[in-house]
């Protein structure tokens, strides 16, 4: 049982070059999320889908698009990435918002 | 929004003692989770306590909502137990900046 699944681990970008963040959990949870999180700080919402076929914008959306491509899997696309992006990005995923969630392992990524 | 802080910011024990933390929140929520980040950056959900006390292990949480605090106590610690601890409330979490845990051998 994976559980959440996040690819790459670790991603070295530079400034104006795009990249797609996979996810994927095998739980059956309907509700998956995007956080990023930055040195010294808690997570912050980037988009969130609480169902399949529906996404919605979280804290600090600029800059990101996401898909939730079935119910397994949510990406988060960065189209154009600037040095502000340099960060964690957490990919979690709960059977709806009031309920636990499971964290991927994380991805780093840096952009230069 | 709702403010969530989180105290003491940092606290360092040895092994075996006991330690509480505490995390105040601004408004009413229906969410509240308790998360540990290990060292490796792994966060592990400890808890989901909007209300009520719950206990697992040596680990245990105390959520008074009409009050807006939480409390999660940390019983005959281990090394193991260092790490950084969060609490996230509300709807798709909103996350206070964590206190810091360094359990000395």
């Amino acid at each position: 049982n994976a559980g959440v699944t996040q690819t790459p681990k670790f991603q070295v970008l530079k400034t104006g070059q795009s990249m797609t963040l996979q996810c994927a959990q095998d739980m059956n949870h309907n509700s998956m999320y995007w956080y990023r999180q930055d040195p010294g700080m808690g997570l912050r919402l980037i988009y969130y889908s609480a169902s399949e076929g529906t996404t919605d914008k979280g804290e600090v959306p600029n800059g990101y698009n996401v898909s939730r491509l079935n119910k397994r899997e949510f990406s988060l696309r960065l189209e154009s990435a600037a040095p502000s992006q340099t960060s964690v990005y957490f990919c979690a995923s709960s059977v709806g918002p009031l309920d636990g969630y499971t964290f991927g392992s994380g991805t780093r990524l840096t952009v230069v | 929004g709702i403010q969530v802080e989180q105290s003491p910011p940092d606290l360092i024990l040895q092994e075996g003692a006991n330690s509480t933390l505490r995390c105040n929140f601004s408004d009413s929520v229906n969410n509240l989770q308790w998360f540990h980040q290990n060292p490796w950056g792994q966060l592990i959900n400890l808890f989901y306590i909007p209300s009520g006390t719950k206990q697992n292990g040596r680990l245990s949480a105390t959520t008074v909502a009409t009050e807006r605090y939480s409390l999660l106590y940390i019983s005959s610690s281990q090394t193991t137990d260092s790490g950084v601890y969060f609490c996230a409330v509300d709807y798709q979490l909103i996350w206070g900046a964590g206190t810091k845990l360094i359990i000395k051998p």
